[in-house]
C-alpha cells in the first residue's frame, strides 16, 4: 500500500461543477502539499498546510490530522483547471507523492 | 511565492553524451535542493537531496556516478546526466527549500524534458 493515496485517479467534470479530490496518508507528517501539474509538465505548489483549512481563489484545501486525510476542493470549475493534481506529504524532511488525480473539465 | 527556474526546459541529445541541467532559486537562498525524475503517467521519484556545500545524498537505486549533482551555491544546483542513454529519457524536476523563514515549503522548478536518441 502506498504511503499516500489519492482518489479518484481520474475525474471528469462539466464547467461550473464543484470538485473534490481526496488524499489519505499513513505516515506521520509535518506538512501536506497540494500541487498542480499541467500537460507541459511544470509543477505549481497550490497549498502547504499542516492543520485546518486554506483558501485561495476558487481553491480550498482542508486537512484532518487525526484522520490523516486531506481534501482539495475547486469551486466553479473551469476548463483551465484541467491538470494533474498531486498530493504530497513531508515526513522527516522528505516529500512522498501520491499518484495524482487527472482532472478534465469540459466546457 | 518563491521562484525556482530550470534550464534548459527541453533537451535532445545523442546517446553517450552528457547533459547538464541547472536549477536556480531566483529570489531566495536554497539551503536544500531536491532532484526528481518523472516517467510518463507516473509520480515524481526523488533521486537525490543536496545541501549547499556538501555532497548529495542519493536515493537507493540512483547511480551517483551517472547522475552528478553539484550544489555549489545557495542559489544554484546542477544535475549532470553522464553518458546518457535512451532509458534516461525522462522529465527531471528540481525543487528548493529555503531558510527558516520559508518554513517547510518546497518550491518547484518547471522541469526539464530530456530525450536521449
Amino acid at each position: 500500500k502506498n504511503e499516500v493515496e489519492q482518489s479518484p485517479q481520474n475525474l471528469t467534470a462539466q464547467e461550473g461543477e464543484f470538485i473534490t479530490i481526496n488524499c489519505s496518508y499513513s505516515v506521520g507528517i509535518s506538512a501536506l502539499h497540494w500541487l498542480q501539474q499541467h500537460p507541459g509538465g511544470g509543477i505549481v505548489s497550490l497549498f502547504m498546510l499542516s492543520s485546518g483549512k486554506k483558501k485561495h481563489g476558487r481553491l480550498i484545501a482542508t486537512i484532518n490530522i487525526q484522520e490523516k486525510h486531506s481534501s482539495l476542493h475547486i469551486t466553479a470549475s473551469h476548463p483551465r483547471d484541467s491538470a494533474v493534481y498531486i498530493c504530497a506529504v513531508t515526513s522527516y524532511g522528505k516529500l512522498t507523492f501520491g499518484q495524482g488525480t487527472i482532472l478534465t473539465v469540459h466546457p | 511565492g518563491a521562484v525556482v527556474s530550470q534550464h534548459p526546459s527541453r533537451v535532445i541529445c545523442k546517446s553517450g553524451t552528457s547533459v547538464k541541467i541547472e536549477c536556480r532559486s531566483l529570489d531566495f537562498q536554497a539551503t536544500t535542493m531536491f532532484w526528481y525524475r518523472q516517467f510518463p503517467k507516473q509520480s515524481l521519484m526523488l533521486m537525490a537531496t543536496s545541501n549547499e556545500g556538501s555532497k548529495a545524498t542519493y536515493e537507493q537505486g540512483v547511480e551517483k556516478d551517472k547522475f552528478l549533482i553539484n550544489h555549489a551555491s545557495l542559489t544554484l544546483s546542477t544535475l549532470t546526466v553522464t553518458s546518457a542513454h535512451p532509458e534516461d529519457s525522462s522529465f527531471y524536476i528540481c525543487s528548493a527549500r529555503g531558510r527558516r523563514g520559508l518554513g517547510n515549503e518546497q518550491f518547484f522548478g518547471p522541469g526539464t524534458r530530456l530525450t536521449v536518441l
